[in-house]
C-alpha cells in the first residue's frame, strides 16, 4: 500500500523555525517527484513547494520563497520541508503528496503547524 | 502566474447531475492538464479526475471531466448524485514551475 506519513508539526513562535518530514512507503520513492501542499483549517489548498525525483530541481510558491527549503533523502524514502522565519500566515495543515502523472496522488494525513506567540 | 476560479458552492438533489466549473484567468486551459480532487470533512484530498478527463481506478464513472477552450475553463460533472458525494472539490493545474489550485467548491447533496 502506498503511504505517506508526515511529522514534525507543532506550535512555534513567530520568527521561529520548524522542519517537517514525510516518510514514504509502498512505492519506489526515487521514481517520483514530491510536493508539499498546505491548507488553513476551513480554507482551500495552497501548493507550497515541489522537488523532482533526484532533488536537483526545486520550486516554491512566492509566499514561501526564500524562507522554506524542500529536500529529500532517497535512501531514507523521506521528504523534508525546512521552514524559517515563520509568521501567523504559515499556520496550516501541511500535506506531503506524491506527484504522479501530473497529479498529487496520494496525499498524507497532514501535520499541523501553528505559529503563535 | 494564473488563477483558477470555482464557484464557492453548489447544491443538487440525489440522483441529479451537477457540474462544477473551473475558469483559468490567463493562459490556455488546454496548455496544461487539469486535475480534480475530492476532500471529505476531516480527510485528505483524493483524485477524482486527472489529465482533464481521466478517472483513477476506483472512481465511479459517474464522475467525468472536460475542458472548453472557448470559455477557458474545465468542468467536473457528477451524475446520479449520492449523499456520499457531498464534499469539497478542487481543480488544479500547472504552469511555469508553479502548481495552482482553485479556491474549492462545496457540493451539498440535499
Amino acid at each position: 500500500e502506498v503511504q505517506l506519513v508526515e511529522s514534525g508539526g507543532g506550535v512555534v513562535r513567530p520568527g521561529g523555525s520548524l522542519r517537517l518530514s514525510c516518510a514514504a512507503s509502498g512505492f519506489t520513492f526515487d521514481d517520483y517527484g514530491m510536493s508539499w501542499v498546505r491548507q488553513v483549517p476551513g480554507k482551500g489548498l495552497e501548493w507550497v513547494s515541489g522537488i523532482n525525483w533526484h532533488g536537483g530541481d526545486t520550486d516554491y510558491a512566492d509566499s514561501v520563497k526564500g524562507r522554506f527549503t524542500i529536500s529529500r533523502h532517497n535512501a531514507k524514502n523521506s521528504l523534508y520541508l525546512q521552514m524559517n522565519s515563520l509568521t501567523a500566515a504559515d499556520t496550516a495543515l501541511y500535506y506531503c503528496a506524491r506527484v504522479d502523472s501530473g497529479r498529487f496522488d496520494p496525499w498524507g494525513q497532514g501535520t499541523l503547524v501553528t505559529v503563535s506567540s | 502566474n494564473f488563477m483558477l476560479t470555482q464557484p464557492h458552492s453548489v447544491s443538487e438533489s440525489p440522483g441529479k447531475t451537477v457540474t462544477i466549473s473551473c475558469t483559468r484567468s490567463s493562459g490556455g486551459i488546454a496548455s496544461n492538464y487539469v486535475q480534480w480532487y475530492q476532500q471529505r470533512p476531516g480527510s485528505s484530498p483524493t483524485t477524482v479526475i486527472y489529465e482533464d478527463n481521466q478517472r483513477p481506478s476506483g472512481v465511479p464513472d459517474r464522475f467525468s471531466g472536460s475542458i472548453d477552450s472557448s470559455s477557458n475553463s474545465a468542468s467536473l460533472t457528477i451524475s446520479g448524485l449520492k449523499t456520499e458525494d457531498e464534499a469539497d472539490y478542487y481543480c488544479q493545474s500547472y504552469d511555469s514551475s508553479s502548481w495552482v489550485f482553485g479556491g474549492g467548491t462545496t457540493l451539498t447533496v440535499l
